[in-house]
């Protein structure tokens, strides 16, 4: 039972540039989650699934696309890179709602130059 | 959604307990109580969660008093391995379906 997997680990961006960040649970939870974390700050909410099919924008959406591919997977895109999207990304998972217990993933360093 | 205020950083010494107070004052009848701790260059780890009066678990205890305007996360004992950013959530994870905010969190630093 690995939880939350994240990949990948670390990744460098050119401006400009696209990627997509891999997500996957294997708790058959329904509802999934991405967050940026900045240096010396709390976590914001990107965007969220609350069940396999549907997708809704979080606190700070701009910049990003998301997929809920099944229950198992959600992706988060950056189609064109900036500099200010420098930061940890990390994905959570649960069961029922946001405030039900959150897993998270290790998480993915992503740096934009 | 319930605005949650904590200190920004607190500390302690090894083997005292540790008090990390959390207020939200405008709290609705249906929202819960929902602790985390976050370690370095990793992703936060539920605690803690609870509705009213205390909840306590093999880590932490939790006590909210009747108004449910505050609440306070007790760690007993705590030990160098306890340094991290602890985050207080309010919320029903009925109604605010991903509305959740981490905010800043308080930075607990466990000296020798």
């Amino acid at each position: 039972n690995a939880g939350v997997t994240q990949t990948p680990k670390f990744q460098v961006l050119k401006t400009g540039q696209s990627m997509t960040l891999q997500c996957a649970q294997d708790m058959n939870h329904n509802s999934m989650y991405w967050y940026r974390q900045d240096p010396g700050m709390g976590l914001r909410l990107i965007y969220y699934s609350a069940s396999e099919g549907t997708t809704d924008k979080g606190e700070v959406p701009n910049g990003y696309n998301v997929s809920r591919l099944n229950k198992r997977e959600f992706s988060l895109r950056l189609e064109s890179a900036a500099p200010s999207q420098t930061s940890v990304y990390f994905c959570a998972s649960t069961l029922g709602g946001v405030f039900d217990e959150q897993y998270f993933g290790p998480g993915t360093r992503l740096t934009v130059t | 959604l319930a605005k949650t205020t904590q200190p920004i950083s607190m500390d302690s010494y090894e083997g005292q307990e540790v008090n990390i107070t959390c207020s939200h004052n405008n709290i609705a009848t249906n929202d819960y109580i929902t602790w985390y701790q976050q370690f370095p260059s990793q992703g936060p780890r539920f605690i803690i969660q609870g509705y009213k009066t205390k909840v306590t678990n093999e880590v932490a205890s939790l006590f909210i008093p009747a108004d449910r305007k505050s609440s306070t996360l007790s760690l007993p004992r705590v030990s160098l391995s306890d340094t991290a950013v602890y985050y207080c959530l309010v919320g029903d994870t009925f109604t605010n379906a991903g509305k959740s905010t981490f905010g800043d969190g308080t930075t607990l630093t466990v000296k020798p």
